[in-house]
C-alpha cells in the first residue's frame, strides 16, 4: 500500500522557523514529482509547491515563494518543507502529496499524507 | 483569487444525478482532476487525467471536459457522497498547480 506521513507540525510564533518532513513507503518516491498542499482552517485547498524527481525543477505558489523552500531526499525516500517567516495566514494542515503524470503531462495528485498541522500565533 | 471556479454549495436528492462544475480557462489546455474530502479526512482523488477513475472509485463518478470546463457527475448518488469536492489542474502558465474554491454537496 503506497503511503505518505507528515511530520514536523507545532505552534510557531509569527516570524519562526518550521520544517516539515513526508516520508514514503509502499513506491519509490525518486520516480515522482511531488507537491505540497494546505488548508487553512474552513477553507479550501491550496496548493503550495512541487518539486520534480531529482530536486532540479522547483515551483511555488506567490503566496510563499521566497520564504518557503521544498526539497528531497530520494535516498531516504523523504519530501521536505522549509518554512520561514511563518505568518499568521501560514496557519493550516499540510498535506504531501504525489504527482501522477504522463511523459508530458500532469494528472493529479494520487496519494495523500493525512496532514501535519503548524499554528502560526503569538 | 482562485483562476479556477467552483459552485460553493450543490444538493442532490438520494439516488438522483448531480454535476458540478468547474471553470477556468487553464482547463483548455491542461487536464482536470477531482477530489472528495468528508470532515476531518486528507483529501481523495475520485478522477484524474479528465475522465479516468482511480481503482476502488465506484463507477458512479465520472468526469468530462468541454472547452474551459471541468465537470465531475455523480450519477446515482448515494449518502456517503455527501462531501466537499474539489478540482484540480495547472495555472495558465503550466507550472503550477491550482484548485477551485470547492463545491459543498448534499445529499437529501
Amino acid at each position: 500500500e503506497m503511503q505518505l506521513v507528515e511530520s514536523g507540525g507545532a505552534l510557531v510564533q509569527p516570524g519562526g522557523s518550521l520544517r516539515f518532513s513526508c516520508a514514503a513507503s509502499g513506491f519509490t518516491l525518486g520516480g515522482s514529482w511531488m507537491s505540497w498542499v494546505r488548508q487553512a482552517p474552513g477553507k479550501g485547498l491550496e496548493w503550495v509547491a512541487n518539486i520534480n524527481q531529482d530536486g532540479s525543477d522547483k515551483y511555488y505558489a506567490d503566496s510563499v515563494k521566497g520564504r518557503f523552500t521544498i526539497s528531497r531526499d530520494n535516498a531516504k525516500n523523504s519530501l521536505f518543507l522549509q518554512m520561514n517567516s511563518l505568518r499568521v495566514e501560514d496557519t493550516a494542515v499540510y498535506y504531501c502529496t504525489r504527482e501522477r503524470r504522463g511523459t508530458y503531462s500532469y494528472y493529479g495528485l494520487d496519494v495523500w499524507g493525512q496532514g501535519t498541522t503548524v499554528t502560526v500565533s503569538s | 483569487s482562485s483562476e479556477l471556479t467552483q459552485d460553493p454549495a450543490v444538493s442532490v436528492a438520494l439516488g438522483q444525478t448531480v454535476r458540478i462544475t468547474c471553470q477556468g480557462d487553464s482547463l483548455r489546455t491542461y487536464y482536470a482532476s477531482w477530489y472528495q474530502q468528508k470532515p476531518g479526512q486528507a483529501p481523495e482523488l475520485v478522477i484524474y487525467r479528465n475522465n479516468n477513475r482511480p481503482s476502488g472509485i465506484p463507477d458512479r463518478f465520472s468526469g468530462s471536459t468541454s472547452g474551459n470546463t471541468a465537470s465531475l457527475t455523480i450519477t446515482g448518488a448515494q449518502a456517503e457522497d455527501e462531501a466537499d469536492y474539489y478540482c484540480n489542474s495547472r495555472d495558465t502558465s503550466g507550472d503550477r498547480g491550482v484548485f477551485g474554491g470547492g463545491t459543498r454537496l448534499t445529499v437529501l
